[in-house]
């Protein structure tokens, strides 16, 4: 079975610069998280899909960060525009359904300079 | 927002001993989880708790989901060279109404094995 999908597996850019991370779950999972690890943290909750809608965004910086995952399946987190604190690395994870475990994908590392 | 102490933040041990790491919380928790980290890779579950009192063995590993549903603790019996990595504690609470179980996790044990 082939696990959470994500790229590019790193990225480095300007402050005030935007990016894009993408993510494709494991197959068949309705449920699709991502989450922000900065270094020497555990990841913490930006976002959590059920299909194509979302349930739980009330720790995404709304002002610069945006998800979407318009077909239940594949999903995008966009920052725009980036700031230094956002340096972390964004792991993307999926499960069955909202009570089932998670599995993590290997995270985006996002450096910004 | 809920909070999770982890301890200790990291540890030395020789090859063969045991360990023991813990997790606090001023909340409650449904439901305990420990995730192991390896460099450049997503957290991977190792044990799932869902019972106050469960205690619950994954091969050398154990762990249990504490009385009061604010604590857990992850044991590791002789310990290998391949244990290295960061362990997390999470701790799941939530709305079954709304459908959100947000994950809450601790900030990381970090075990270092010398042979």
């Amino acid at each position: 079975e082939a696990g959470v999908a994500q790229s590019p597996r790193y990225k480095i850019i300007e402050k005030r610069q935007s990016v894009a991370f993408w993510c494709n779950p494991i197959s068949g999972h309705a449920t699709l998280y991502w989450y922000q690890q900065i270094l020497g943290q555990g990841p913490k909750l930006l976002i959590q899909f059920q299909n194509n809608g979302v349930v739980d965004d009330s720790q995404l910086p709304k002002d610069r960060f945006s998800a979407e995952r318009l077909k239940g399946v594949d999903s995008t987190l966009k920052i725009q525009p980036a700031k230094l604190e956002d340096s972390a690395v964004y792991l993307c994870a999926s499960s069955l359904g909202t009570y089932n475990e998670a599995f993590f994908g290997q995270g985006t590392r996002l450096t910004v300079v | 927002g809920q909070q999770l102490n982890q301890s200790p933040q990291s540890m030395f041990i020789q090859e063969g001993e045991d360990v023991s790491m813990n997790c606090t919380s001023s909340s409650i928790f449904n439901t305990w989880l420990w995730y192991k980290q390896d460099p450049g890779e997503g957290p991977v579950l190792l044990i799932a708790l869902y019972k106050a009192g469960e205690l619950t063995s994954n091969g050398r590993l154990t762990a249990q989901f504490g009385i009061t549903r604010k604590d857990s603790f992850l044991n590791i019996s002789a310990s290998i060279p391949s244990d290295v990595g960061i362990y997390f504690c999470a701790g799941r609470s939530g709305d079954s109404g709304a459908g959100s179980y947000q994950l809450t996790f601790g900030k990381g044990t970090k075990l270092s094995v010398i042979p």
